[in-house]
């Protein structure tokens, strides 16, 4: 069935690197994009960017241009999200899902990933 | 702040029916799609409603939603203690090129 199974929790200090994986299962990999969103502790969903997996291209929100990247391997069916100069507002559990096409539903998500930010 | 706009809670009792506000703009809800999301404490989010009221598999028909002109609602009937969640819409804006998300409205089941 289809799984999006991402990595485990991390922990960086202020100013480090984290690199997410979500690889998936199940599907087409080729055939969905992966689109990432987060949450911050008691906060809502926030979209972050996508991937078009089969061609590579992205998009970002405009708030992380320059700070996050996108990448995938389609030999491993593996999606890659990487934020780069961690602030204590990072916080967050970090998604991934897929959408079929650029625009559409997230119909199916990651379990989450929890990168805290130690100062 | 989200540009998609909810009620931040709402509740009622066993059987009742809620409805949930998403108030947007032209640019994202008056031009494309709303899909509604629910988040159980601790989980990840599910799809529940896509394409304006299309329900996946194993989503109850006590879940609809309609849209009119930037606004649209969730509204669940005959609430079940299960439903008891945060709810989240979303949609495209053509402006910004992104995906937005509502504040959340969390739901209690008395």
């Amino acid at each position: 069935q289809v799984q999006l199974v991402q990595s485990g929790a991390e922990v960086k200090r202020s100013g480090a690197s984290v690199k997410v994986s979500c690889k998936a299962y199940g599907y087409t990999f080729t055939d969905f994009y992966i689109h990432w969103v987060r949450q911050a502790p008691g906060q809502g969903l926030e979209w972050m960017g996508f991937i078009n997996t089969d061609r590579g291209g992205t998009n970002y929100a405009q708030k992380f241009q320059g700070r996050v990247t996108l990448t995938r391997d389609t030999s491993t069916t593996t999606a890659y999200m990487e934020v780069r100069g961690l602030r204590s507002d990072d916080m967050a559990v970090y998604y991934c899902a897929r959408v079929f096409g650029p625009v559409g539903e997230l119909d199916y998500w990651g379990q989450g990933t929890l990168v805290t930010v130690a100062s | 702040q989200s540009v998609l706009t909810q009620p931040p809670s709402t509740s009622g009792t066993p059987g009742q029916r809620v409805t949930i506000s998403c108030s947007g703009a032209t640019s994202n809800i008056g031009s494309n799609f709303v899909y509604w999301y629910q988040q159980v404490s601790g989980r990840a989010p599910k799809l529940v409603i896509y394409r304006g009221n299309q329900r996946p598999s194993g989503v109850p028909d006590r879940f609809s939603a309609s849209k009119s002109g930037t606004s649209a609602s969730l509204a669940i009937s005959g609430l079940r203690s299960e439903d008891e969640a945060d709810y989240y819409c979303a949609s495209w804006d053509n402006s910004l090129s992104g995906l937005l998300f509502g504040g959340g409205t969390k739901v209690t089941v008395l």
